[in-house]
């Protein structure tokens, strides 16, 4: 069975600053994909970033990265240059062969200009 | 395009209606999901079509029911609801089998239902 633990119910930030948002899974597995998604107050689901745990190379899309401890299972997204935009509720998950997307409790996100 | 639709946007429904959602997505995607998502919590999964066929069924209540009439949409059908349904219900899609570790999901926009 897979576990994700986001230990951060809420975060905030100034625009502008950088931002930590953790993540710590728990699988068996060796092949599974790391997620991290956002739900802005729109409440659509968006993809901001896929980790693919064979690949030992850090994720990065524009001012969004991630750093993978794969030994220590960790997943942190770090969102550089933060705008009023990013204020969102972040999901981070994972996925292995024949189990369902599995989801952590979330951290809210917020922004402040 | 990474585009999964959804429809409609908002319902409202009384315990004795009968609604359907609607999901759409033109990607060549061959799996499809459907989530009840509550405020503040992470989506549950529902169910899981994969290559039309229902593969995954999340012991949820007989008064949801999911139909998969081609590749491309996926529906839910509701009849006698409690308030207790009402939550955004989103759908996903992704491209290969569900199963598979790798198979990225892109989610629609969602629906919220109010059941009165």
């Amino acid at each position: 069975a897979q576990t994700v633990t986001q230990s951060q119910p809420e975060m905030s930030v100034q625009e502008a600053e950088t931002v930590t948002l953790s993540c710590t899974y728990d699988t068996s597995e060796s092949n599974y994909y790391l997620f991290w998604y956002k739900q802005p107050p729109s409440r659509q689901m968006i993809l901001v970033i896929r980790q693919e745990a064979y690949k030992q190379q850090n994720a990065t899309e524009n001012r969004f990265s991630v750093n993978f401890q794969k030994a220590a299972k960790s997943f942190s997204l770090k969102i550089s240059d933060s705008q009023l935009g990013d204020t969102a509720m972040y999901f981070c998950a994972s996925k292995t062969s024949g189990s369902r997307l599995t989801f952590g409790e979330g951290t809210q996100l917020t922004v402040n200009p | 395009d990474t585009e999964v639709t959804q429809t409609p946007k908002h319902l409202v429904m009384g315990m004795t209606n009968k609604k359907s959602l609607k999901c759409e997505q033109h990607m060549g995607h061959r799996a499809m999901y459907w989530y009840k998502q509550k405020a503040k919590k992470p989506p549950e999964l529902m169910f899981v079509y994969s290559y039309e066929k229902l593969s995954i069924n999340e012991s949820v209540p007989s008064r949801f029911s999911p139909e998969c009439p081609n590749s491309s949409l996926l529906n839910l059908h509701l009849h006698a609801l409690q308030p207790e349904d009402s939550a955004l219900y989103l759908c996903a899609s992704s491209p290969g089998p569900s199963g598979r570790a790798q198979e990225t999901q892109y989610f629609g926009p969602g629906t919220r239902l109010l059941v009165l």
